[in-house]
């Protein structure tokens, strides 16, 4: 089955500056890659999401670039903000299935 | 105008006790799922029903079983808890179908088992 790594499990950055956080998956028939943003208490919330048959996709100052040959996926996050703090979760579903594996969260503190 | 909505949120109860959360969404999906977050904020799937059919059964301790009456609702009951159930339960729904697509989650159900 699907599995996924993530790393790092915690990242501390200046305000304004850039964030990456980077995914392994195991299964090269995995097609779909979505991230989750969880405030602390609350409920995961995805924030962007790809698709196997793409490479990069951006919204705004988030961007997720996945790379198939080497099986890793990216989340990027520029000019970080105080409430961009939070734990990231990255997440692969596996082929022909409904089953999406996530990673093991990193806990992002962007600092004022 | 919730659209994915799970009862109770918090729900504090001795060890060897039953209880039951209940789930659910009004968005017209066809899947559902429940997942466990330890206090390590792990996600981990437990559960998944689509259209009201059992596809997804990770490996759970029999004590828990979910109940699908129809594909708006999806509850799940524990039985005999223990201090290791303790977490976070999050149901979430998703259109389903091959194409992949976005799950939405609930608030979620801190359980916490004394």
């Amino acid at each position: 089955g699907e599995n996924v790594e993530q790393h790092p499990s915690t990242l501390s950055v200046q305000e304004g500056d850039s964030a990456v956080i980077k995914c392994t998956y195991s299964d090269s028939a995995s097609n779909y890659f979505p991230w989750y943003k969880q405030e602390l208490g609350k409920r995961p919330q995805l924030i962007i999401d790809i698709r196997s048959n793409v490479g990069e996709k951006k919204d705004q100052r988030i961007a997720v670039t996945l790379n198939k040959t080497a099986k890793h996926f990216s989340l990027h996050i520029t000019e970080t903000q105080p409430e961009d703090s939070a734990v990231y979760f990255c997440a692969a579903r596996e082929a022909g299935t409904y089953k999406y594996i996530f990673g093991t969260g990193t806990r992002l503190k962007v600092l004022a | 105008d919730t659209a994915v909505s799970q009862t109770p949120k918090y729900l504090v109860t001795q060890m060897g006790n039953d209880k039951s959360i209940k789930c659910e969404q009004n968005l017209g999906h066809d899947t559902m799922y429940w997942y466990k977050q330890d206090s390590k904020k792990f996600l981990k799937i437990m559960f998944s029903y689509n259209n009201k059919e059992l596809i997804i059964n990770e490996t759970v301790p029999n004590r828990f079983s979910p109940k699908s009456p129809d594909k708006a609702h999806l509850n799940l009951h524990i039985n005999s808890l223990e201090l290791g159930d303790s977490a976070v339960y999050f149901c979430a729904s998703s259109q389903g179908g091959k194409r992949a697509d976005t799950q939405y989650f609930g608030p979620g159900t801190r359980l916490t088992v004394l």
